[in-house]
């Protein structure tokens, strides 16, 4: 079965600077990558996520990358502010198989210092 | 539109009791997975059900069991609580079994004592 491993576990930046977290996956059956933010006592909640027919993809801050050959995908956050500070999981699965599921990583803790 | 709700918020049980919980899709969706989180991890896959079906199963013991109604509305049963068994528990629902993305409640925050 699908397995993903996360990096860093913790991540600590000074505001405005750019921090960048890490995934890579087993399966080269999964093709959507998404990205969860989660802050203490909260769901996670989607931030940014990817199909495997598409090498990036930005939305203001944050981007994402995919490397299918390599099967690894990163998040990138730029200009960090404080309200970044929150765990991001990556997570993977196989869209439009027979089953949904996510598989996610451990997550991140990502603090962004004022 | 009302998200994704689960009820109760926070549940404190004992060793060896039995535990209920319940979630609302979004409108619309027909899919409900169940995920555990235990803190400080990733959420980990229970099940999913579509339609009123079992789509998949994660690798947890028979004392999780799950269905669908036809309102699509699900339930997550627990038996014989451990104290392994604390954590919060997520649902997500999604258009279908394997089509878009998965958005989760709030969480069902169990504690066994």
């Amino acid at each position: 079965g699908e397995n993903v491993e996360q990096h860093p576990s913790t991540l600590s930046v000074q505001e405005g600077d750019s921090a960048v977290i890490k995934c890579t996956y087993s399966d080269s059956a999964s093709n959507y990558f998404p990205w969860y933010k989660q802050e203490l006592g909260k769901r996670p909640q989607l931030i940014i996520d990817i199909r495997s027919n598409v090498g990036e993809k930005k939305d203001q801050r944050i981007a994402v990358t995919l490397n299918k050959t390599a099967k690894h995908f990163s998040l990138h956050i730029t200009e960090t502010q404080p309200e970044d500070s929150a765990v991001y999981f990556c997570a993977a699965r196989n869209y439009g198989g027979s089953q949904g599921n996510l598989i996610f990583g451990k997550g991140t803790k990502l603090s962004v210092k004022p | 539109d009302a998200g994704v709700t689960q009820s109760p918020t926070h549940l404190i049980k004992t060793r060896g009791q039995q535990v209920t919980l319940r979630c609302s899709p979004i409108s619309g969706h027909k899919s409900v997975s169940w995920y555990q989180q235990v803190l400080g991890q990733g959420p980990q896959f229970i099940f999913q059900y579509y339609e009123k079906e079992e789509r998949g199963r994660g690798n947890f013991p028979d004392r999780f069991s799950a269905r669908q109604f036809p309102n699509y509305s699900s339930e997550l049963n627990v038996n014989a609580l451990l104290l392994g068994d604390s954590a919060l528990y997520l649902c997500a629902s999604s258009l279908a079994a394997s089509s878009g993305d998965a958005d989760f409640g709030p969480g069902t925050r169990l504690t066994v004592t």
